[in-house]
């Protein structure tokens, strides 16, 4: 089974500041990454597919990169309504298995 | 519009069954492989099942592996899951979910809540 470790756990940020979210697989998934974003008592919502294409509808201060086993997501200028906790994915082979998760708070 | 409604949820006893369903309504059912994924109270997300579009191939989690039978009835636009054996483990919230060519989840269902409790 491919292993998603996701850092950090949790993190702070100040509105307008950038953040910066990381996964590592335990081997290569070939940008099969997905990022998704749960608020609070809600279902979650994918934001990016593929590494780095944005699901219809999401801002543009989202974006993710990377490669090989190491993937990113950053947001550019936090907003309020950011606050939620955010999951990686890969769906590169069954098992599809998560990261653990990263809550985000706005300061 | 895309929409996923889930129902079937509740409280069973260890060792017991239940069926959840979910109602798909919004897109071409039968082009999409569909999946079940799970969240522990105040835990993180666990995939459970997928099956694919004419139900033929089916996968599993570990975890729910020759308990759990995922199955779908394209006719009604419906997915279901059921649950047998079940363990205080696997109390949690399910979600339908519909998933994208690579194997992402582009919709979700609102979640209904198992609790397996005696």
């Amino acid at each position: 089974d491919i292993q998603m470790t996701q850092s950090p756990t949790s993190l702070s940020a100040s509105l307008g500041e950038t953040v910066s979210i990381e996964c590592l697989a335990s081997a290569g998934i070939s940008n099969d990454l997905a990022w998704y974003q749960q608020k609070s008592g809600k279902s979650p919502q994918l934001l990016i597919y593929t590494t780095s294409r944005l699901q219809d509808g999401v801002p543009s201060r989202f974006s993710g990169s990377g490669s090989g086993t190491r993937y990113s997501l950053k947001i550019s200028g936090v907003q309020p309504e950011d606050k939620a906790d955010y999951f990686c994915q890969q769906s590169y082979k069954y098992p599809l298995t998560f990261g653990s998760g990263t809550k985000l708070e706005i300061k | 519009e895309v929409q996923l409604v889930e129902s079937g949820g509740g409280l069973v006893q260890p060792g017991g069954s239940l069926k959840l369903s979910c109602a798909a309504s919004g897109f071409t059912f039968s082009d999409d492989y569909m999946a079940w994924v799970r969240q522990a109270p105040k835990k993180g997300l666990e995939w459970v099942a997928t099956i694919s579009y004419k139900g033929t191939t089916t996968y599993y989690g570990d975890s729910v592996r020759g308990r759990f039978t995922i199955s779908r009835d394209n006719a009604k636009n419906a997915l279901y899951l059921q649950m047998n054996s079940l363990r205080s483990e696997d109390t949690a919230t399910y979600y339908c979910a519909r998933h994208e060519s690579r194997l992402s989840f582009d919709y979700w269902g609102q979640g209904v809540m198992v609790t397996v409790s005696s």
